[in-house]
């Protein structure tokens, strides 16, 4: 089945940018996805591409997608303290299931 | 708009109790999601209604889960009995077509 796989933690200093990265397996997902959970609360969505697109920019968020190598990444620019929280990537699988499958989530730390 | 509503935040019970969660998706979105979150990983999907049918349970354990989702909107998950490894987040999700779904807070289980 689809896998996801994210790193487990990244540490950054407010105002630098943040990368976050992601792979996935399943080369005929529909959307990419990525989603900020802070403690206690639910899943916030924050951006999405579709597959067709290599690039989404929205104020500080970037996404790049590389098909080839089934890579996603999520840029923070100006990194701040509210934006330490887990970040999960997540993808659609195609044929129409509206099925999400989620990696295990990356926590930022962002340090003064 | 008002969110995702889930009920209750958070629960504690003894093993081999029932237990039941309750969701009021965002009004006028016709797909619920039922989530599980264990500590440390990324969301698994156990069941998605298309109004009132559930069009993939396929990861639901039927031996002790049940979900129904009468009327098309409010969705209730019931676990009975629970078992020590229930404990998790179970969350709820909607959405309208499918492409971005929306989650709610979430409820906290606890088995003893």
């Amino acid at each position: 089945g689809e896998d996801v796989e994210q790193s487990l933690f990244l540490s950054v200093r407010e105002g630098d940018s943040s990368v976050i990265n992601c792979t996935y397996t399943d080369s005929s997902s529909t959307y990419l996805y990525w989603y900020k959970q802070e403690p206690g609360a639910g899943l916030q969505l924050l951006t999405y591409i579709f597959s067709n697109m290599d690039m989404k920019q929205d104020q500080r968020l970037t996404v790049l997608l590389n098909k080839k190598d089934k890579h996603l990444s999520l840029r923070i620019a100006d990194t701040q303290t509210g934006d330490s929280a887990i970040y999960f990537c997540a993808v659609m699988l195609s044929g129409g299931y509206n099925k999400l499958i989620f990696g295990a989530g990356t926590r930022l730390a962002v340090h003064p | 708009e008002a969110g995702v509503v889930q009920s209750p935040r958070y629960k504690i019970i003894e093993k081999k109790q029932p237990v039941a969660f309750w969701c009021n998706p965002i009004s006028g979105h016709n797909t619920l999601y039922w989530y599980l979150q264990n500590l440390g990983q990324g969301p698994e999907l156990l069941i998605r209604y298309e109004n009132e049918e559930a069009v993939d349970d396929s990861q639901l354990p039927k031996d002790r889960f049940s979900a129904e989702r009468l009327k098309g909107v409010d969705s209730t998950l019931k676990i009975q009995p629970a078992e020590l490894g229930d404990s998790a987040v179970y969350l709820c999700a909607s959405s309208l077509g499918g492409d971005e779904q929306f989650f709610g807070p979430g409820t906290r289980l606890t088995v003893l």
